[in-house]
């Protein structure tokens, strides 16, 4: 179980706008940034979002981040049939030992 | 551009030791900047970090694998490497390298390779 939550499903037809959301505490999103990351499945993760809402070169303005509190988000606007994959956020854990968290994964399907 | 590139056995035998490399191309693996990752991913399960380390030494590791896991760099090689001991059915999975900048999550990714424990 890990300590940033995501829900495990999604969906939406193409066109519409999705939000996933990943839902962690003061030690975690409340106090450092956010990443995102789509996988589709069989291939390694491909970086969307860095710094809670900064888009890596080539990566479509459809998708954009945000952070409030303790919570962050992954919208995606324009729904397409290849967006259909796994969405990961990871922020950094605060504590004795500080490390790397990913929120359990969202499957987005577009139906 | 950067690119990472895992290595390793494919298979490995219960109580034994895991041991992957991870070549970095495009850039040089002794930046003061970089951080260095593992991350691996069980068959049709979600990504878990396994920790980072620095060319100069400075590690951080994920506290449910900490007491299993040994990092090492070869800055002639510019490579870094994983060894994760007394494995179990459970480490079977895809381990991925990659790269942190900033307290964040990695930024550039390997492929990834299939790790097997398996007698």
């Amino acid at each position: 179980q890990s300590v940033v939550t995501q829900p495990p499903s999604a969906s939406g037809t193409p066109g519409q706008k999705v939000t996933i959301s990943c839902s962690g505490s003061s030690s975690n999103i409340g106090s450092n940034t956010v990443n995102w990351y789509q996988q589709v499945p069989g291939t390694a993760p491909k970086l969307l979002i860095y710094t809670n809402n900064q888009r890596p070169s080539g990566v479509p303005d459809r998708f954009s981040g945000s952070k409030s509190g303790t919570s962050a988000s992954l919208a995606i606007s324009g729904l397409q049939s290849e967006d259909e994959a796994d969405y990961y956020c990871a922020t950094w854990h605060d504590g004795l030992t500080g490390h790397v968290v990913f929120g359990g994964g969202t499957k987005l399907t577009v139906l | 551009q950067l690119q990472l590139q895992e290595s390793g056995p494919g298979l490995v035998k219960p109580s034994e030791t895991l041991s992957l490399t991870c070549t970095v191309s495009g850039a040089p693996i002794s930046s003061a900047d970089y951080h260095w990752d593992w991350i691996r991913q069980p068959p049709g399960k979600g990504l878990e970090w396994i920790g980072s380390m620095t060319y100069s030494g400075t590690t951080h590791y994920n506290p449910s694998l900490k007491s299993r896991v040994i990092f090492s760099v070869d800055m002639s090689m510019n490579q870094f490497s994983l060894k994760l001991r007394s494995v179990t059915a459970a480490d079977t999975a895809v381990y991925y390298c990659g790269r942190h900048v900033r307290r964040e999550g990695p930024d550039y990714w390997g492929q990834g390779t299939l790790v097997t424990v398996s007698s």
